[in-house]
């Protein structure tokens, strides 16, 4: 199965700052159907995840634009343009190329 | 608006057994491929299993550490997805989240139930 590392685990950020998470595969997420999927969930204190962007960079419903998603083959990127008190929590990168799905480790994204 | 909710979770011995329900609405539940991932304590995410729609097959699917001992199923009926779960262990603590997949995604989450095993 394909593992999926993120670097970051942990980014102390200012509020009103921008952060970034690294997320990188051990193998290319292109699909043979040319997409490719690898999409970016976020988890808040005590809550269920939810999604947040998708094929790398189209954002879900409802999430706001500070949020983006960059990269191509097993390189990939999250950035949060200037971060915002409730973009706590905990940030996952997902592949779902190749079955099963896998998830990142997570990072921790809090305000300093 | 789509709801996911979780229940059936609770204390349980190691080795004994435990069933989650999952209760949809919003959606077209017999449509819907659904899946089962958790998350130990301050631990990430772990997906359990998934089971695809009946017209599209009804293929189960689980990860290593759950093969044969946890069984997926679903109600079409009732719009409930089940995840039967026996010879539990310790390292089965977590709380258990259905997820709804759509276009390659878990699009939608319900709140998580948590199961706790430890005598």
């Amino acid at each position: 199965e394909i593992v999926m590392t993120q670097t970051p685990l942990s980014s102390p950020v200012t509020l009103g700052q921008p952060a970034s998470i690294s997320c990188r595969s051990s193998q290319s997420l292109v699909h043979s159907d040319g997409n490719t999927y690898l999409n970016w969930l976020h988890q808040r204190p005590g809550q269920p995840p939810r999604l947040l962007i998708y094929k790398i960079s189209n954002r879900f419903s409802g999430v706001p634009d500070r949020f983006s998603g960059s990269g191509a083959g097993t390189d990939f990127t999250l950035k949060i343009s200037r971060v915002e008190a409730e973009d706590v929590g905990i940030y996952y990168c997902i592949q779902a190329t190749q079955f099963p799905w896998t998830f990142g480790q997570g990072t921790k994204v809090e305000i300093k | 608006e789509v709801q996911l909710v979780e229940s059936g979770g609770g204390l349980v011995k190691p080795g004994g057994s435990l069933r989650l329900s999952c209760a949809a609405s919003g959606f077209t539940f017999s449509n819907a491929w659904m899946s089962w991932v958790r998350q130990a304590p301050g631990k990430g995410l772990e997906w359990v299993g998934r089971i695809q729609s009946k017209i599209d097959g009804g293929t189960i699917d689980y990860a290593a550490p759950v093969k044969g001992r946890f069984t997926i199923s679903r109600d079409d009926s009732e719009n409930t997805l089940y995840l039967q779960m026996n010879s539990l262990r310790s390292e089965d603590t977590a709380v258990y989240y259905c997820a709804r997949e759509n276009d390659w995604n878990y699009v939608n989450w319900g709140q998580g139930t948590l199961v706790t095993v430890s005598s």
